[in-house]
C-alpha cells in the first residue's frame, strides 16, 4: 500500500562523514521533491525533479546533492554533513506540477 | 516571492469543540492552497485543499474557506477528536508550471479528551 518510501527512517552519521538517503514511489508520478524540516519548522524544500529535469532552490547549500536515475527512485546526497544538517527529510511526489503532492514518511538524520 | 502566515502557533481544544487555523498569504496570483496534517515522527499527509475558483470546500468535519481579495484562507474542524491532535500545515502555490508550494509555520493543535 505505501506510496512514497523513505529508506531508512532513521539514519545517524559521523560529522563530515557522506550519506545518501533513499526515496522511492509507486505512483509513477513525474515529479519528485527533497524537503529538509527542522524541529518546530516548516518543510523547506531543497531541490526538484520534473522527470530528469533537476531544479535546485536557490538558497539549498552545494553540500546536498540529488540523484534520479529512474522514474521511482530519487536520492539525497549530503556530501559533509553539519551538526546543522541533523533534521527530518522528506521526500515527497506529484503527478505533475500543479497537482497534490505526498509525502513520504521522512528520514530523520543525526549528525555525531 | 510568495510568504504565508499562519496562526495560531498551538491551539488547544476541549472534544467536540470546533477548531480554526487561519493563513494569509501575499502573493494574488496564488491559485492553489492545501492544508497538510502532521503527526509526530511521520510525514504531512494531504487533509484538504482549495483552488481559487471556489470560496468553501467540505470534506466530513473538514472545510476550507477562502478569500481571494483578503488573501486569507481558513481550516475549520467540527467536533474535535483527540486523533486529531496534530501539526497542521497550511500552503498555497502560484498558479505557474515552475512554483512550489510556500508553507506556513505550522500549528499545533492539541484536543484534550
Amino acid at each position: 500500500d505505501a506510496m512514497v518510501i523513505q529508506n531508512p527512517r532513521y539514519q545517524v552519521t559521523q560529522f563530515g562523514k557522506p550519506v545518501t538517503l533513499s526515496c522511492s514511489q509507486t505512483l509513477n508520478h513525474n515529479v519528485m521533491y527533497w524537503y529538509q524540516q527542522k524541529s518546530s519548522q516548516a518543510p523547506k524544500l531543497l531541490f526538484h525533479y520534473y522527470d530528469k529535469d533537476f531544479n535546485n532552490e536557490a538558497d539549498t547549500p552545494d553540500n546536498f546533492q540529488s540523484r534520479r536515475p529512474n522514474t521511482s527512485f530519487c536520492f539525497l546526497d549530503i556530501r559533509s554533513p553539519g551538526l546543522g544538517d541533523a533534521a527530518m527529510y522528506l521526500c515527497a511526489t506529484s503527478r505533475d506540477k500543479m497537482a497534490e503532492q505526498f509525502f513520504g514518511p521522512g528520514t530523520r538524520l543525526t549528525v555525531l | 516571492g510568495e510568504n504565508v502566515e499562519q496562526h495560531p502557533s498551538t491551539l488547544s481544544v476541549q472534544e467536540g469543540d470546533s477548531a480554526v487555523i487561519k493563513c494569509t498569504y501575499s502573493d494574488s496570483a496564488s491559485n492553489y492552497f492545501p492544508w497538510y496534517k502532521q503527526e509526530l515522527g511521520k510525514g504531512p499527509q494531504l487533509i484538504i485543499d482549495i483552488r481559487s475558483n471556489v470560496g468553501e470546500k467540505k470534506d466530513q468535519r473538514i472545510a476550507v474557506t477562502l478569500n481571494k481579495t483578503a488573501k486569507h484562507f481558513s481550516l475549520h474542524i467540527t467536533e474535535t477528536q483527540p486523533e486529531d491532535s496534530a501539526v497542521y500545515f497550511c500552503a498555497a502555490r502560484l498558479n505557474s508550471g515552475y512554483s512550489t508550494l510556500t508553507f506556513g509555520k505550522g500549528t499545533m493543535l492539541l484536543v484534550s479528551p
